[in-house]
């Protein structure tokens, strides 16, 4: 079966420090994959998606990157951190496009920037 | 941009009783689908619709589409304490490499 893993679970960083976010997908091959912000109270903005391997679209323009560098592997990635980066960060695959199934979602990173 | 809007924001019913959740969104849809997250949880996922769909069952969970008024309702029948968590309905526009767009989701507190 496919399950999704994501961590840290929790993590605390200063302002002005990096950022990697790393979420794994085992039990299926060339998934489609996402990062999602949510922040307090909010709905989930997406970030990031990915159809394969080194292939990346941004949805926002903002202070973080991601990177897929196997194919089950998302990474998102910050070189200096901001305040208003806090959020609750969740990734997720899919098998094809949201137009064909739902997406399965990891556990979520809660990150604070202090 | 979000598309799906949530309705109502919160809503706190009896355990036993029916909790019926709606979603409205502004664009043309391939499919609408309904998440639900636990607290400081991922977002898991309860059902999907196609645009081609009117109702769709699963458990105690009933899903409506209505085209035509761009809305879905999400209908929990005999609710129970274990239900209390966020809604989120999520859309799929219509078009090559879409993705889901969530609303801001509907926060359920159900009292044992």
């Amino acid at each position: 079966s496919q399950t999704i893993h994501q961590w840290p679970a929790t993590l605390v960083q200063p302002v002005g420090s990096p950022l990697s976010l790393e979420c794994t997908v085992e039990g299926t091959s060339n998934p489609n994959l996402y990062w999602y912000r949510q922040a307090a109270g909010r709905g989930l903005q997406l970030l990031f998606y990915s159809v394969g391997i080194g292939q990346i679209s941004s949805e926002v323009p903002q202070n973080l990157s991601a990177s897929r560098p196997q194919d089950r592997q998302f990474i998102l990635s910050s070189k200096k951190l901001l305040l208003s980066d806090s959020g609750f960060y969740l990734c997720a695959w899919s098998e094809g496009g949201a137009h064909l199934y739902g997406y399965t979602f990891g556990s979520g990173t809660r990150l604070t920037v202090v | 941009s979000q598309q799906g809007e949530e309705d109502p924001q919160a809503l706190s019913i009896q355990e036993g009783e029916n909790a019926t959740m709606n979603c409205s969104y502004k664009t043309s849809i391939n499919n609408l689908q309904w998440y639900r997250q636990n607290s400081g949880r991922g977002l898991v996922h309860l059902i999907l619709i196609r645009s081609n769909e009117r109702e769709k069952h699963s458990g105690r969970l009933r899903v409506t589409l209505d085209t035509s008024k761009k809305s879905s309702s999400l209908l929990i029948t005999a609710s129970r304490a274990a239900d209390t968590a966020s809604y989120f309905c999520a859309t799929v526009s219509t078009g090559a490499n879409s993705k889901l767009t969530f609303g801001k989701g509907i926060t359920l507190s159900v009292r044992p």
